[in-house]
């Protein structure tokens, strides 16, 4: 069965790097050619497509964030991770990792990790 | 980019309602749209993939229509379970969901 933990810290200074990490299990993130992908949700709105990685090394990130955006991927380890520069407290959010098949949706979700930005 | 707008944003129900739920694209997206349920504290779950198909474990009380713009999801009698936080999204550029429709006892 596989599944996906995110993991950071949970609080991180405003102006600073955001960074998370989805670890895969229970199968290898370079089979089935998935887009491994970030999602978000700010306090009180809905979700937000961050961006995906393929296990290839390409990406494709949200137009909005773009500018701060960074994603990798970790084969060896199986695992993906997330860098957001220059956050600020519109950042904080609950930040989920997903499984997109290629085919535009997301089937399997992480359990999300709840990122504050405050001083 | 592509907006989605669902409606309404939120609705009153009763269990064994049947419940419709509108999202409208800001440009036609084929059927490259998806439907999920979010209750709180809980991981969104994919309902109904590509417009109209059910993913798997999905009760068949769930279904989804539309192509172009338009789309619905219905709940043809809902249940206690079914209370919960419904978005649908999109996947034919980028990737776009709607603000959400919360449905209600």
């Amino acid at each position: 069965q596989v599944q996906l933990q995110e993991s950071g810290p949970g609080l991180v200074k405003p102006s600073q790097t955001l960074s998370l990490t989805c670890t895969v299990s229970g199968d290898s993130i370079t089979s089935g050619g998935y887009y491994w992908t970030w999602i978000r949700q700010q306090p009180g709105k809905g979700l937000e497509w961050v961006g995906y990685i393929y296990h290839s090394g390409a990406t494709f990130y949200t137009p909005s964030l773009k500018s701060r955006l960074t994603m990798s991927i970790d084969t060896s380890n199986n695992q993906f991770s997330l860098s957001l520069n220059s956050v600020t407290a519109a950042d904080t959010a609950m930040y989920y990792c997903a499984r997109d098949p290629h085919r535009g949706y997301f089937d399997l979700w992480g359990q999300g990790m709840l990122v504050t930005v405050s001083s | 980019d592509i907006q989605m707008t669902q409606s309404p944003s939120s609705l009153s129900a009763s269990v064994g309602d049947r419940v419709t739920i509108t999202c409208r694209a800001s440009q036609s997206i084929s059927t490259y749209l998806h439907w999920y349920q979010h209750k709180p504290g809980k991981v969104p779950k994919l309902l109904i993939f590509a417009a109209s198909s059910l993913h798997s474990g999905v009760p068949s009380r769930f279904s989804g229509s539309g192509s172009g713009t338009d789309f619905t999801l219905t709940i043809s009698s809902l249940q206690p379970e079914d209370f919960a936080t419904y978005y649908c999204q999109q996947s034919y550029s980028d990737r776009t969901f709607g603000q959400g429709t919360k449905v209600e006892i």
